[in-house]
């Protein structure tokens, strides 16, 4: 199957400093990507919807100007996480497809990042 | 909406059987089912796109009722494997995005 690669896995920031997380399909072209967040013991909540050449589109609740999504290529899509505070500690997750997922084609994962503010 | 899954978790000893529902409250076109371990990134299962379709590998099977707006996972024999949290996924809207249910987190034990 198709590979997505996130880095890093974890990092561990000071609060008020910014994040930068990145999510690269490694052997397909992904004009679109999706960044999802995790909190312990709930389900993943998508975030935003990074399109390659445009802004990005969030979902409602979501800051756009705390979570700044770039896709500057069809390979790479970045999340950074502005001014991170001890509650945006959480799993991001950043997922893409080949093609609509309302035909046969599954969603492929990056392996998530691990954030910590402290 | 998020679709909501139950039961909301389970606990099994190796070789039984469970069933994981997920409801829709809008019109299913597919859906996706993903498992994922403690810490990891989900892990792709299967899809069923038509309405009646069932579907499986190994001993992991599911089905998929379009009427309804439902879909179930059958796990026949449950190895130690199967352990960890299962979501389905449903498209939302005209975009690609995936939409994860409220997961079921599955627990067997020898």
């Amino acid at each position: 199957g198709a590979v997505v690669s996130q880095h890093p896995s974890w990092v561990i920031c000071k609060s008020g400093t910014s994040v930068k997380i990145e999510c690269r399909s490694l052997d397909f072209q992904a004009t679109t990507m999706f960044w999802y967040r995790q909190f312990p013991k709930q389900s993943l909540m998508l975030m935003a919807t990074s399109n390659e050449g445009s802004k990005a589109t969030y979902e409602q609740g979501v800051e756009k100007d705390k979570f700044l999504i770039n896709h500057a290529s069809l390979t790479l899509s970045t999340l950074t996480v502005t001014s991170a505070h001890p509650e945006d500690s959480s799993f991001y997750i950043c997922s893409a497809t080949a093609s609509n997922p309302r035909s046969n084609t599954e969603a492929f994962f990056g392996q998530g990042t691990r954030l910590t503010v402290v | 909406q998020q679709p909501v899954q139950s039961p909301q978790a389970v606990i099994l000893r190796e070789g039984e059987d469970a069933v994981i529902n997920c409801s829709s409250s809008k019109a299913l076109y597919s859906v996706h089912w993903y498992r994922q371990k403690h810490g990891e990134a989900p892990v792709f299962l299967m899809i069923l796109l038509k309405g009646g379709e069932q579907k499986g590998h190994d001993k992991i099977s599911a089905s998929f009722n379009e009427k309804k707006q439902q879909s179930s996972l059958y796990l026949t024999a449950s190895q130690l494997s199967y352990s960890g949290t299962y979501f389905c996924g449903t498209p939302g809207g005209a975009t690609n995005k995936l939409i994860f249910g409220t997961g079921t987190l599955l627990a067997v034990q020898p």
